[in-house]
């Protein structure tokens, strides 16, 4: 079954700094791809979905890469403030079959004033 | 926007016990997922659900573990018994088609003592 691998687990930045978290995804039939953000003590919240044709995805201050070809899948904070501190969550699922998304591990992001 | 309401927020047990685990989804959506989170970091899932049955469950979905939706009321998860290691926090999440954004409520920590 599909396997995600989300890096790092731990991330600390500086406020303004950029956060780069990458996930590698098995399934080369995953199609749909998400970001959730989860702040603590609350649910998962949607940060952006992605289809399989875009490569370049750009959010409110954010930028979500798709590297079909390396199977990998990116969530680049740019310029990050203390309030993009949370814990980011990468899910893949494929095309058909039963629509269950595989999460990967998270990667819990401080950014420090 | 939609959300879920899950029911407790917090739940302490004594081993061996039932429980009961009790996820209100968004009203139109179809489809209701139970994740399982460990040391708020790791994502797994459990099961998913859909026209009254059971899609998908993994592995961590052992022969204690049931779902059910009666009469379209409460999406619910029962354990019995329960063990030590089903000590987490339980996220339910439910979405209107196959591989769109999932609705999360906010988690019902279980735990077994």
């Amino acid at each position: 079954g599909e396997q995600v691998e989300q890096r790092p687990p731990h991330l600390s930045v500086r406020e303004g700094d950029s956060a780069f978290i990458t996930c590698t995804y098995t399934d080369p039939n995953s199609y749909y791809f998400f970001w959730y953000k989860q702040e603590p003590g609350a649910s998962l919240q949607l940060l952006m979905k992605v289809f399989s044709s875009t490569e370049i995805n750009e959010g409110q201050g954010f930028t979500v890469l798709l590297n079909k070809k390396d199977k990998q899948l990116s969530l680049n904070l740019t310029a990050a403030h203390p309030g993009d501190s949370a814990a980011y969550f990468c899910a893949v699922s494929a095309s058909g079959g039963n629509y269950k998304p595989t999460f990967g591990k998270g990667t819990s992001l401080v950014v420090h004033p | 926007g939609p959300k879920v309401l899950q029911i407790p927020s917090h739940q302490i047990i004594d081993m061996g016990q039932m429980v009961t685990l009790n996820c209100d989804p968004v009203s139109n959506h179809l489809y209701f997922y139970w994740y399982k989170q460990i040391l708020g970091q790791q994502m797994e899932f459990l099961v998913n659900f859909y026209n009254g049955k059971v899609m998908e469950k993994s592995k961590l979905f052992k022969d204690q573990f049931s779902v059910e939706r009666p009469d379209g009321s409460y999406f619910t998860l029962k354990i019995q018994p329960t063990a030590l290691e089903d000590s987490a926090v339980y996220f339910c999440a439910s979405s209107l088609q196959p591989n769109e954004r999932l609705f999360f409520g906010h988690g019902t920590k279980l735990s077994v003592l």
